[in-house]
């Protein structure tokens, strides 16, 4: 599984988007792309995966590179509650999940 | 969506006690689920692979006779923590998933505390 690079951490004023990269230029050609976030003493939230496309869904859109080699997640405008460890993982088939150490996203009043 | 239960939340047990910990699969049956610890401000660790019906693969540095886990069910994996030491403080989280390349769920995790 392709690993990834995230910056450690990132601020966004409340009601902008916020755009969180990752870098994952060793991706295979069958290997998604998944973002995870996780808040303060909880599980991991899945919120969004893809392969190529670009994807959108009520939390957030996900935006891939041509190349597949680095992608963005965007949170269109985000709130209080979004402040969270957001996790970029690229694997398939196997879901061994390896998690790196993420951006750590606060959002600020 | 898929929902994943882990119990208790919390738990503070003696030192050289067991723990038990449940991880289930509410509306979907899995074949695998997946255990993982976090210490404090640092990152998820895989510690093993629960398997349905067969014996549980564990990473590389995790022991398997400390931390038994069963896979008895598609609904159900427990995680036991034997002979529990303060070193063994931590956050562990369960996941599962129900179908081939759709995303992992996880559990809310299980706080353990050994005094």
């Amino acid at each position: 599984d392709a690993k990834t690079t995230q910056p450690p951490s990132m601020d966004c004023a409340e009601g902008r988007a916020a755009n969180l990269p990752c870098n994952h230029s060793t991706i295979s050609g069958n290997e998604y792309v998944y973002w995870y976030r996780q808040i303060h003493s909880q599980g991991p939230q899945y919120i969004i995966h893809g392969l190529k496309n670009n994807e959108t869904n009520e939390m957030a859109s996900l935006i891939i590179t041509e190349d597949r080699k680095s992608s963005t997640l965007i949170l269109p405008h985000a709130t209080l509650r979004d402040t969270a460890v957001y996790y970029c993982i690229a694997l398939s088939g196997t879901y061994k999940y390896i998690f790196g150490t993420g951006t750590r996203l606060k959002v600020l009043a | 969506g898929a929902v994943v239960s882990q119990h208790p939340s919390r738990v503070i047990c003696k030192s050289g006690t067991s723990v038990k910990i449940e991880c289930r699969s509410l509306d979907f049956q899995a074949t695998t689920m997946f255990w993982y610890r976090q210490f404090p401000k640092q990152s998820l660790m895989l510690m093993a692979t629960s398997n349905e019906g067969s014996k549980a693969t564990y990473e590389q540095g995790v022991e398997k006779d400390k931390f038994l886990i069963n896979h008895a069910s598609l609904t159900l994996s427990t995680l036991t923590v034997t002979s529990a030491h303060p070193e063994d403080s931590s956050f562990y989280i369960c996941s599962a998933s129900g179908e081939s390349n759709s995303p992992l769920h996880f559990g809310n995790g299980t706080r353990l505390t050994v005094t």
